[in-house]
């Protein structure tokens, strides 16, 4: 069974802060990898996509990537209240050029 | 805007009474899928489709079927509709190049 494990939260952190949501997979044959934000009642939404180990950052999200431990993280730095919401990783399952794995997702609140 | 749409946004429908939620996307994707989300739980594939081809997830229950009639629209019936299947019904796309999914905006459905 391929898992996907995220800690449930809430994370909480105050405005301005970095919130650190932390992935790991069970799927060494995952190449490519997703957090999706996901808004109460709406649906998900894709705000980075990393496939290298290392970092890549995009405005206030830094996505971190280590294949040999299998770990994936994201980084929002100047945290705002509007971030609050539930955070999914998604690894892209290894047998498939397509098909993601996701996670249950960490609840991220932001503190005014 | 290349987008994926989905109809009704709102479905209440009666303890066994059969039901339909559609899907349609305008970003020319090959592969359309259907997930079931319940409350703070991680997305659940039920099936999706790749250009034609149907593959069914093995834990999806026989209640529920897809018909994709061409390559823009995607259908889920729900046979009898029970108490448990009450959730978030999701829609989402991709390529066949493994760039992440796009989602429609959900179907919540409330079976009364």
């Amino acid at each position: 069974q391929k898992e996907v494990e995220q800690n449930s939260g809430p994370l909480s952190v105050p405005e301005g802060a970095i919130a650190s949501l932390n992935c790991t997979y069970s799927d060494r044959g995952s190449q490519s990898f997703f957090w999706y934000r996901q808004y109460s009642g709406k649906s998900p939404e894709l705000i980075m996509s990393i496939y290298s180990n290392g970092d890549k950052e995009d405005g206030r999200f830094t996505a971190q990537l280590n294949k040999a431990s299998q770990y994936v993280s994201l980084l929002i730095r100047d945290s705002q209240p509007s971030d609050s919401a539930t955070y999914l990783c998604a690894p892209q399952e290894g047998d498939s050029s397509y098909k993601l794995i996701f996670g249950s997702g960490t609840r991220l609140l932001v503190r005014p | 805007d290349a987008m994926v749409i989905q109809n009704p946004r709102y479905q209440v429908t009666q303890f066994g009474k059969p039901v339909t939620l559609s899907c349609s996307q305008t970003l020319n994707h090959n592969v359309m899928y259907w997930y079931q989300q319940k409350s703070s739980q991680a997305p659940k594939l039920l099936f999706h489709y790749y250009d034609k081809d149907f593959n069914n997830e093995a834990d999806t229950p026989d209640n529920f079927q897809s018909r994709r009639p061409n390559t823009s629209f995607c259908f889920l019936d729900i046979r009898s509709p029970g108490l448990g299947d009450a959730a978030m019904y999701l829609c989402a796309t991709s390529s066949r190049t493994g760039t992440g999914y796009t989602f429609g905006s959900g179907t919540r459905l409330t079976v009364v």
